[in-house]
């Protein structure tokens, strides 16, 4: 079975243009979180997708967003961006039993964007 | 945000049991402790999950007292190869809504 994939691996940028990361759950997951791993700071909840509708969101400025595509795909979108973007974007799938975000997740490899 | 905090670091031997206890005062009444590991250049792994009390699996322990505002896994005779990141996630209050936070991590270095 197929884990949680994410791409690009590596991103770079160049301060105030866009970045968009992609998302691919393992096949029959309906969830999929976004999270912000900066180093220094660990690992920073962004956004909890769940049957194609944001379900929660962390504490991060709305220059953050996404989606969740109809075969649960996702895409995180970063405009704007910030020299302190720079982080390992990490993306994880659940099944999604109840809307219940506390299932257990399932992380891809992560996207590296440095932003210059 | 309330801090979730655990330890930042932790050494042991092999074959040793090993305790990592994390404190969130401000866990939300109805969410579960969930416990994962990081090694460098991979995303986290889920290790073990609970509510309460106490929860065991085929790789550790979790145990979560009555007022539930911090938990310990428990790694028995750990070996070379549990030497990684581990952090706790819950949920709590913020806002008026759940957030998921993690702690900060704990780097287990695990001596031969």
């Amino acid at each position: 079975e197929a884990g949680v994939t994410q791409s690009p691996t590596h991103l770079i940028k160049t301060r105030g243009q866009q970045a968009t990361l992609r998302c691919s759950p393992i096949s029959g997951h309906t969830s999929v979180y976004w999270y912000q791993q900066a180093l220094g700071l660990g690992l920073q909840f962004l956004l909890w997708y769940d049957e194609g509708e944001e379900r929660n969101r962390g504490n991060f400025p709305p220059r953050f967003s996404g989606r969740q595509f109809p075969n649960y795909s996702s895409e995180l979108n970063v405009n704007a961006l910030e020299l302190e973007d720079s982080a390992l974007y990490l993306c994880a799938s659940s099944p999604g039993t109840s809307g219940d975000m506390y299932n257990e997740q399932f992380f891809g490899p992560g996207t590296r964007l440095t932003v210059l | 945000l309330a801090k979730t905090t655990q330890p930042i670091s932790m050494d042991s031997y092999e074959g040793q049991e090993v305790n990592i206890t994390c404190s969130h005062n401000n866990i939300a009444t109805n969410d579960y402790i969930t416990w994962y590991q990081q090694f460098p250049s991979q995303g986290p792994r889920f290790i073990i999950q609970g509510y309460k009390t106490k929860v065991t699996n085929e790789v550790a322990s979790l145990f979560i007292p009555a007022d539930r505002k911090s938990s310990t896994l428990s790694l028995p005779r750990v070996s070379l190869s549990d030497t990684a990141v581990y952090y706790c996630l819950v949920g709590v209050l913020s806002g008026g809504a759940q957030k998921l936070v993690f702690g900060q991590g704990t780097r287990l270095t695990i001596n031969p």
